[in-house]
Formats: C-alpha cells, sequence, structure tokens
C-alpha cells in the first residue's frame, strides 16, 4: 500500500520569501512518481511540479522545485519568492509502479497563506 | 475550450433526484478519472476509463453510474444519493502509455470539479 504523509496543516509565509511544504511517503515499489498540485479556493487540481524515482536531479519549473530524498521518502516542495496568488492548498501525491498503478495517492494536504 | 472542463460547477439535488455531472477533456488523452473530495479527508478514486473501457472501480456503491462515451467525454450519473455523499467531484484525464511500463510517469490533470450538496 501506497501513503502520503504531509503534517503541516497550516503554513503561512511573507510575500517574496521561500516556503518549503513537506511531503513523506512510504511505497514498496521500486518504480514511482511523485507529483505537487495546488488547489486554490476554486476547487480546480492544478499540477505543479512531478519527479520520477529514478531521476537523479531534483525536479524544477519555474518558481517550483522538489528536494527529493530518496533515502528518506521525502518530497518537499519549495516556492521560491512567494506570490500573495500562490495563497492555497497544496497537496503532494503518488503514483507507483505496479498494482494499482493508475491511482494516484494524494496527502492530506496543506494550507498555505501569502501575508502581504 | 482548453484542458478539462466540468459541468455544472455547482449542483444542488435532494436525495429522490437523478442528475448528471459531465466532463470533456480537451487535450486528446486517452484515460480519464472520477475522484472524490470530502470536506478534511484526502481525494479518493471512484472510476477509471481507459480506452472508453471502465478499468477501477474502487468500491463505489451503484448509486453513482459512471459512462464514457467516447475519449473525450466522461459522465457521472447520480441516482437516490444520500446526504453523505455531498462532496467536490473531480475529473481528470491523462495520456496512458500503452505498455504500461512506465504509468507512474503519466500526470493527471484535473476539471475545476462540481461542487454537489445533497439535501
Amino acid at each position: 500500500a501506497q501513503k502520503i504523509t504531509q503534517t503541516q496543516p497550516g503554513m503561512f509565509v511573507q510575500e517574496k520569501e521561500a516556503v518549503t511544504l513537506d511531503c513523506t511517503y512510504d511505497t514498496s515499489d521500486p518504480s514511482y512518481g511523485l507529483f505537487w498540485y495546488k488547489q486554490p479556493s476554486s476547487g480546480e487540481m492544478i499540477f505543479l511540479i512531478y519527479q520520477g524515482s529514478y531521476d537523479q536531479q531534483n525536479a524544477t519549473e519555474g518558481r517550483y522545485s522538489l528536494n527529493f530524498q530518496k533515502a528518506r521518502k521525502s518530497a518537499n516542495l519549495v516556492i521560491s519568492a512567494s506570490q500573495l496568488g500562490d495563497s492555497a492548498m497544496y497537496f503532494c501525491a503518488m503514483r507507483g509502479g505496479s498494482g494499482s498503478a493508475r491511482q494516484l495517492t494524494f496527502g492530506s494536504g496543506t494550507q498555505l497563506t501569502v501575508l502581504p | 475550450e482548453t484542458g478539462v472542463t466540468q459541468t455544472p460547477r455547482h449542483l444542488v439535488m435532494g436525495m429522490t433526484n437523478k442528475k448528471s455531472l459531465k466532463c470533456e477533456q480537451h487535450l486528446g488523452h486517452n484515460a480519464m478519472y472520477w475522484y472524490k473530495q470530502s470536506a478534511k479527508k484526502p481525494l479518493e478514486l471512484m472510476f477509471v476509463y481507459s480506452l472508453e473501457e471502465r478499468v477501477e472501480n474502487n468500491s463505489v456503491p451503484s448509486r453513482f453510474s459512471p459512462e464514457c462515451p467516447n475519449s473525450s467525454h466522461l459522465f457521472l450519473h447520480l441516482h437516490t444519493l444520500q446526504p453523505e455523499d455531498s462532496a467536490l467531484y473531480l475529473c481528470a484525464s491523462s495520456q496512458e502509455d500503452s505498455g504500461g511500463g512506465r504509468r507512474y510517469e503519466e500526470t493527471q490533470y484535473f476539471g475545476p470539479g462540481t461542487r454537489l450538496l445533497v439535501l
């Protein structure tokens, strides 16, 4: 079975500062993908960034980067230069390489608030 | 239209009503999904269609009935729902690799969701 843990129910960050959202995972699959999604209050789940289990380098997408530490089973999202529009719920998710490979397993999310 | 669209965005229905949720993807993908997001619970996968064939049904009650007439459209037919079925229903799509060997790399793209309230 796969499990995603997000231990920060809420986070605050000052505008223009960087923030790290924590995510740890558990799986027995040797191959897996890790995803981060952003969900504003409107409800849409917006894909941000992907990291594969075999990727040697940390993924980056604009202001988003993923701090992937495979031995520790962590995949933290780093948002640099926070903007007011970054205020939203952030979900870490995993997709395994076997069994229920079509299923995205989501964490419980972190509510990020960017302060002006 | 771009991405994944869902209609209606909001729906209020009584327990005896019959309604349908519609999802359309404009990404050329071959797989579509229904997820349920209840308050204070992680997203739950309900159904998966790959190449218009239902490939997963995660113990969903029969009062939810999916339909996938083609690779671009997905419906969720609702009948005799319960108040606990009130939730945000999200549709997603992805491009599946035919071999299935690297499915863990496939990104799912979501629509804006339908907020359902059952009275």
